[in-house]
């Protein structure tokens, strides 16, 4: 069993259609990613909060809304997306952003833009 | 340029022997860290191993140790005793200290057990 719990596991939406992935963590970490990762290929980093601050933004579209209520929590709020974002999305934590510590991820949301 | 080469796309291994999974990296910073993780078909990302750059000896983690050469700046995966469960793709990933908090990824090697 993973210590980084994403739900949902799967979810399929319109282009339409708003959409949540949520991400939590009970190991104390105080940083945070999303990650896309297509198939066949390494994960894509999206974001980085530390501390609950959003720190890196790697120029997503604005479809893609993060937020960290807490600590624990990482959301991932989804609006009018393309066939092109049917990807895994993969939240991990780390103790903090040092170079030196390794992220713990969770199973992923496979999602499938319709 | 790349910053993680895995030059192996795929890699076939008997049950029980071991097999070393290849990574360079190129980094012009001297604190940085390497790491692999091991991605099963359901898509979970699996943290194995981690290797320092100030670190004076090998990682090794239960089956998993990591072949560190500095100088050749490679870090290459030798998992023991391979087991059925061990077939997944592979990633060898690199975090510089002036990277701003990112991880480099390779493109990953997919191993295969055979029984």
């Amino acid at each position: 069993d993973t210590e980084v719990t994403q739900t949902p596991k799967h979810l399929v939406m319109g282009m339409t259609n708003k959409k949540s992935l949520k991400c939590e963590q009970h190991m104390g970490h105080r940083a945070m990613y999303w990650y896309k990762q297509k198939a066949k290929k390494p994960p894509e980093l999206m974001f980085v909060y530390s501390y609950e601050k959003l720190s890196i933004n790697e120029s997503v579209p604005s479809r893609f809304s993060p937020e960290c209520p807490n600590s624990s929590l990482l959301n991932l709020h989804l609006h009018a997306l393309q066939p092109e974002d049917s990807a895994l999305y993969l939240c991990a934590s780390s103790q903090d952003v040092s170079f030196n510590q390794p992220q713990h991820f969770g199973d992923g949301t496979r999602l499938s833009i319709l | 340029a790349q910053k993680i080469t895995q030059t192996q796309p795929g890699m076939f291994v008997q049950e029980k022997e071991a097999v070393t999974l290849d990574c360079t990296y190129d980094t012009s910073d001297p604190s940085y860290g390497l790491f692999w993780y091991k991605q099963p078909s359901s898509g979970e990302m699996i943290f194995l191993i981690y290797q320092g750059s100030y670190d004076q000896q090998n990682a090794t983690e239960g089956r998993y140790s990591l072949n560190f050469q500095k100088a050749r700046k490679s870090a290459n995966l030798v998992i023991s005793a391979s087991q059925l469960g061990d077939s997944a793709m592979y990633f060898c990933a690199m975090r510089e200290n002036t990277g701003g908090f990112k991880t480099i990824f390779g493109a990953g090697t997919r191993l295969f057990v055979k029984a």
